[in-house]
């Protein structure tokens, strides 16, 4: 059975402070990995990765593949009160449905 | 840009009602999505159209989930007979499919059902 798995589940940290998020999968037919934020409502899309070692950037977040290894990061530099929500890890299967991890909760304290 | 639109935002109903979801895509999207979320957890896929045509539809929880997208555009969902478990979160997604390579999913809000 497709499987994602994210660590921690939840963390507290300082402003300013540098989290790395991780997520783990073990499924069949591959297509891609994708990142969500996801505060009160609609999960919003933060990456997509489809090829090993190639770090995408947006602002203070980054995130890699490695499909050798099965996982990915997610990396959030000079964190902010804005950036606490859920932040899910997801596998495109086949072209179809997304694979979804429990999710990893960060609180960003003032 | 209008993003994907759901409704209701919240359902309360009693066990053993019928209810009906409804779900607007991004208008240039061909696939939508429906998924199901408790709490605390991620969400888990339920059914996807590509147009009209519902593509997957295995991972409806039983028989009384049923979904449809008669014209390609909106999509419906509804559940009969409700129970106690059934109370979620459903949200809709909707990605552009040109036949190469997949697109990102972009979600609703979300209908919150509460079953008393």
């Amino acid at each position: 059975e497709d499987k994602v798995v994210q660590s921690p589940l939840s963390l507290v940290v300082h402003e300013g402070d540098t989290v790395t998020l991780n997520c783990s999968y073990e499924v069949t037919n591959f297509r891609s990995l994708l990142w969500y934020k996801q505060e009160k409502k609609a999960p919003t899309f933060l990456f997509m990765l489809t090829s090993s070692g190639i770090e995408k950037k947006s602002g203070r977040l980054s995130s890699i593949l490695d499909k050798k290894e099965l996982f990915s990061i997610l990396n959030i530099t000079a964190t902010q009160t804005g950036d606490s929500a859920v932040y899910l890890c997801a596998v495109e299967v086949g072209f179809q449905k997304l694979v979804f991890g429990t999710g990893t909760r960060l609180l960003v304290s003032p | 840009d209008t993003g994907v639109s759901q409704d209701p935002r919240h359902k309360i109903t009693k066990r053993g009602q019928n209810v009906t979801f409804r779900c607007d895509p991004i208008s240039e999207h061909n696939r939508l999505y429906w998924y199901r979320q408790t709490l605390g957890q991620g969400p888990e896929f339920l059914t996807y159209f590509q147009n009209e045509a519902q593509l997957e539809k295995s991972r409806l929880l039983s028989d009384r989930f049923s979904a449809e997208r008669p014209k390609g555009s909106f999509s419906t969902l509804e559940i009969q007979r409700t129970e106690q478990g059934d109370s979620a979160m459903y949200l809709c997604a909707s990605s552009p499919w040109t036949g190469e390579r997949g697109q990102p999913q972009h979600f609703g809000d979300g209908t919150r059902l509460s079953i008393l």
